[in-house]
């Protein structure tokens, strides 16, 4: 019931195309979904955020849209950019366990020139 | 702001011996620090939560004697890989919450230990 599921595995997009990346929950007591990008060699970093009481949330190129009735959150990158290379983690946590995180299993992004 | 730093940023060590291995919040202070472990091409794997001034609560199957976690301040703690093995080279990544009750974590750069 903590399992974050996270698809597709890989999954490649040409320079301004738009990259969809999915997630799907089972614990309904998660309140808190952020994204996560990550670069080779690096530590992941904080994308986009999202808390449960709003259904989207956009900053810049970056969108989360979030269906509570579904357990489901994606991330939507516009304008996909070589930069944008890398792999992308969702996660999940509950405020009161401590804001432990709950990790997908990643994507692997590559946007070709 | 926010900002995370790990030490060493690479190491390497021989079989049996030990590793330390530093966070600290740089412009802010973390009640909570987690520690993480990755291999190649997988996920983020937590391996223990930190509170500064308490012990460790490490995850199922994570062996609390091999993974010695210190968490003296607000600003700093430490993983020691003790006797170490090739089995235990992998990626490891900190991360550390506000104080104040924010959600947000903030990851450390990572440091990449290899045993031989």
């Amino acid at each position: 019931q903590q399992q974050v599921k996270q698809s597709p595995q890989s999954l490649i997009v040409q320079k301004g195309g738009i990259s969809i990346i999915n997630c799907a929950y089972e614990n309904t007591a998660f309140d808190y979904f952020p994204w996560y990008q990550q670069f080779p060699g690096k530590g992941p970093a904080l994308l986009i955020a999202i808390r449960p009481d709003v259904s989207e949330k956009k900053e810049g190129r970056f969108t989360i849209s979030f269906n509570k009735s579904a357990k489901q959150f994606s991330l939507h990158i516009m304008d996909s950019q070589p930069g944008d290379s890398a792999t992308y983690f969702c996660a999940a946590s509950i405020e009161t366990s401590g804001s432990r995180l709950t990790f997908g299993e990643g994507t692997q992004l590559t946007v070709n020139p | 702001g926010a900002v995370v730093s790990q030490h060493p940023s690479w190491v390497i060590c021989k079989s049996g011996t030990s590793v330390k291995i530093e966070c600290r919040s740089l412009d802010f202070q973390a009640t909570t620090m987690f520690w993480y472990r990755q291999f190649p091409k997988q996920s983020l794997m937590l391996m223990a939560t930190s509170n500064e001034g308490s012990k460790a609560t490490y995850e199922q199957g994570v062996e609390k004697d091999k993974f010695l976690i210190n968490h003296a301040s607000l600003t700093l703690s430490t993983l020691t890989v003790t006797s170490a093995h090739p089995e235990d080279s992998s990626f490891y990544i900190c991360s550390a919450g506000r104080i104040a009750g924010s959600y947000e974590q903030y990851f450390g750069p990572g440091t990449r230990l290899t045993v031989t």
